[in-house]
Formats: structure tokens, C-alpha cells, sequence
């Protein structure tokens, strides 16, 4: 069974200020990766995926991730964060199916980044 | 217009009662999903289904119960509210390949 887990469960931060969210998963099978953005009272948008290729993938409003498979990570980066970014970001990996069997889609228990003026 | 829509938005509703959460996508997908987000907890997976005539059960379907009406619909049923069923219900579909899911804007469900 895989597993995900975001490091933080809150990340405070200035705005113009660097920011990095952790995001660690363990299965024993290959995945793919996400990142979700939820602003305030809003629903889940997809911020950027790793399906192949790359292993650093650009997303929406200037995020970044970077899968990196020996340390199982797939952290989360902006160089300059803005207040419209405060939002709370879930990691997510899912496997392939194989068969009948679903491909489940398991979340982090999410990080809530707040952006002060 | 969302390719994904949930109703209602907003729902407080009492122990006991019966309650029908309803999503509809326009993205002519095969499968569909329901979710409950908790504080801390993430998303967990409810029931899902991989078209009309294949409903399967997820980490925390007891208590609930879903209806797959067509392959653009997929309702999601407590047939009895309590109050630990109060969290943010989220739809969600994809096509058969299941890599990519798409979600709606969520169903804040409240029992009291």
C-alpha cells in the first residue's frame, strides 16, 4: 500500500520570501505525483504532475516540484511567494492499475501556507 | 462553464435525516469518484466508479451509498446523517486511464 506524507502542517512565511513544502510517499511500485492547491473556501486545482520525463516539473503560478525516486520526495518550491498563495497544498500519488485493480489516488494530509505582508 | 459541478454548495442538515449529494461532469468521462476532506486528514476516498454498471467501494464507504444514474452522474447518499459525516465532500473524474482526476468545487455538508 503507498503512503504520503507532507512534513508540515503549516508553513508561515513573508511575502517575496522562498518557500519549500515537503512531501515524502513510500510504495513499491512506480507512481505518479501532485500537487493540489485549495484556496479559502474553494475546491481542489491541480497545481502540476509528474507522470514521466522530467524529474523537475513546473506548474501554475510559478510552483515548481522536483520527483526525486531515491529519497522518495516530491517537494513543493516558489522563489517568491505572494499573498495570493496562502492556500492550503496537498501532495498526491497514485499507482498504475494493474488488472482489475484501481490505481487509488492517496492525498497528504495537507500544509496549509499562509503568506504575511 | 465547470466541467464538474456539485449540488448543493452548502448543506446543514439534522441527525437522522436523509441526504442526496449530486455531481454532473461535462468531460465525458468513464469514471467517477466521491471524497470526504477532514481537517488533518486529507482527502479519503468514499466509493468510486469506473462506468454506469461498476460501483465499487473505497477507505470509508460505511454509512454511505452512491448511484451511478448515468455515465455523466454520480450521486452520493447518507442514508442516515450523524454528526461525524460533517466535512467537505468533493467529486471527482477521470478518464480511463484514472491518471488524471479533475474535481468539483465541493459540497460543505454540516449535520447537527
Amino acid at each position: 500500500a503507498q503512503s504520503v506524507t507532507q512534513l508540515d502542517s503549516q508553513v508561515p512565511v513573508f511575502e517575496e520570501a522562498p518557500v519549500e513544502l515537503r512531501c515524502n510517499y513510500s510504495s513499491s511500485v512506480s507512481v505518479y505525483l501532485f500537487w493540489y492547491v485549495q484556496y479559502p473556501n474553494q475546491g481542489l486545482q491541480l497545481l502540476l504532475k509528474y507522470l514521466s520525463g522530467s524529474t523537475l516539473v513546473k506548474g501554475i503560478n510559478g510552483f515548481e516540484a522536483e520527483f526525486n525516486k531515491s529519497q522518495t520526495s516530491f517537494h513543493l518550491r516558489k522563489p517568491s511567494v505572494h499573498i495570493s498563495d496562502t492556500a492550503e497544498y496537498f501532495c498526491a500519488v497514485k499507482t498504475e492499475a494493474g488488472g482489475t485493480s484501481y490505481g487509488k489516488l492517496t492525498f497528504g494530509q495537507g500544509t496549509i501556507l499562509t503568506v504575511h505582508p | 462553464d465547470a466541467d464538474v459541478t456539485q449540488t448543493p454548495r452548502n448543506r446543514i442538515t439534522k441527525t437522522g435525516k436523509r441526504i442526496m449529494l449530486e455531481c454532473s461532469q461535462t468531460k465525458g468521462h468513464d469514471r467517477m469518484y466521491w471524497y470526504r476532506q477532514d481537517p488533518g486528514l486529507g482527502l479519503q476516498l468514499i466509493y468510486y466508479s469506473f462506468d454506469v454498471k461498476d460501483i465499487n467501494k473505497g477507505e470509508i464507504s460505511d454509512g454511505y451509498s452512491v448511484s451511478r444514474q448515468a455515465q455523466a452522474k454520480f450521486s452520493l447518499s447518507l442514508e442516515s446523517a450523524i454528526p461525524n459525516q460533517t466535512a467537505l465532500y468533493f467529486c471527482a473524474t477521470s478518464d480511463r486511464t484514472g491518471r488524471l482526476q479533475y474535481f468539483g468545487p465541493g459540497t460543505r455538508l454540516t449535520v447537527l
